[in-house]
């Protein structure tokens, strides 16, 4: 495998169940990302790690839960989700940030959730 | 505040017309500013980028002008082809502030290209 993967690749799920995201980058990277892309919405920012520190959380529901084991790993754990979090979910991995800047992101290719 | 607005799609276009997908954005300080793209079940991926005033970015073809006068970053390809269609997507690195280094994603394009 190279880049970032992610899996699954679709999930459905109804508002009781307990699920996780998976994210996995092969690029020697530090920093990883979770991005939630909603139909007619911008891209938003969920959550940063850098060097298995969570850096940001960008006032996402607890209902979402990110866990960052090693470099390489990102889960995304969820649970009494609603239907509007139906969307793609998206990770990315980058080289960490420094001096508070970002270098390039590169993103895997998303899950894409439904919930019922 | 940072953001980024570009022209609603979706766009459809015959082989071999020219493209401009329009992008602006507004920005406190002088940021970089990007195009990615994203194919059918893939991930985002960078297609060209500029960091300073007028900078073009260009990769595949495709050209964008980082014009600060006007803070726009529109996408231009002369010739485009079938395997262009995908979902387009400008944004913005701040480089300042609490949000230095964060991206600013516009809400996307959609290109189709009929052969």
């Amino acid at each position: 495998e190279t880049g970032v993967t992610q899996t699954p690749r679709h999930l459905v799920m109804g508002m009781t169940n307990k699920k996780s995201l998976k994210c996995e980058q092969h690029l020697g990277h530090n920093a990883m990302y979770w991005y939630k892309q909603s139909a007619k919405k911008p891209l938003e920012l969920m959550f940063v790690y850098n060097f298995k520190e969570q850096t940001e959380n960008n006032s996402v529901p607890s209902r979402f839960s990110p866990e960052c084991p090693n470099s390489s790993h990102l889960f995304l754990h969820l649970h009494t989700l609603q239907p509007e979090d139906s969307a793609l979910y998206l990770c990315a991995s980058s080289l960490p940030r420094q001096r508070g800047d970002y270098n390039e992101q590169f993103f895997g290719p998303g899950t894409r959730l439904t919930v019922l | 505040g940072n953001s980024v607005t570009q022209m609603e799609g979706p766009v459809t276009l015959s082989e071999e017309a020219f493209l401009t997908i329009n992008c602006t954005y507004t920005a406190t300080g002088y940021p970089s500013l990007f195009w990615y793209v994203q194919y059918p079940g893939e991930g985002l991926q960078l297609l060209l980028k500029a960091t300073k005033a007028d900078d073009k970015g260009s990769n595949k073809g495709f050209e964008a002008t980082y014009r600060k006068e006007t803070t726009s970053f529109h996408l231009e390809k002369g010739s485009v082809q079938v395997s262009d269609s995908a979902v387009y997507f400008c944004a913005l690195k701040a480089d300042r502030g609490s949000t230095l280094g964060r991206l600013y994603f516009g809400r996307g394009t959609q290109l189709t290209v009929w052969p």
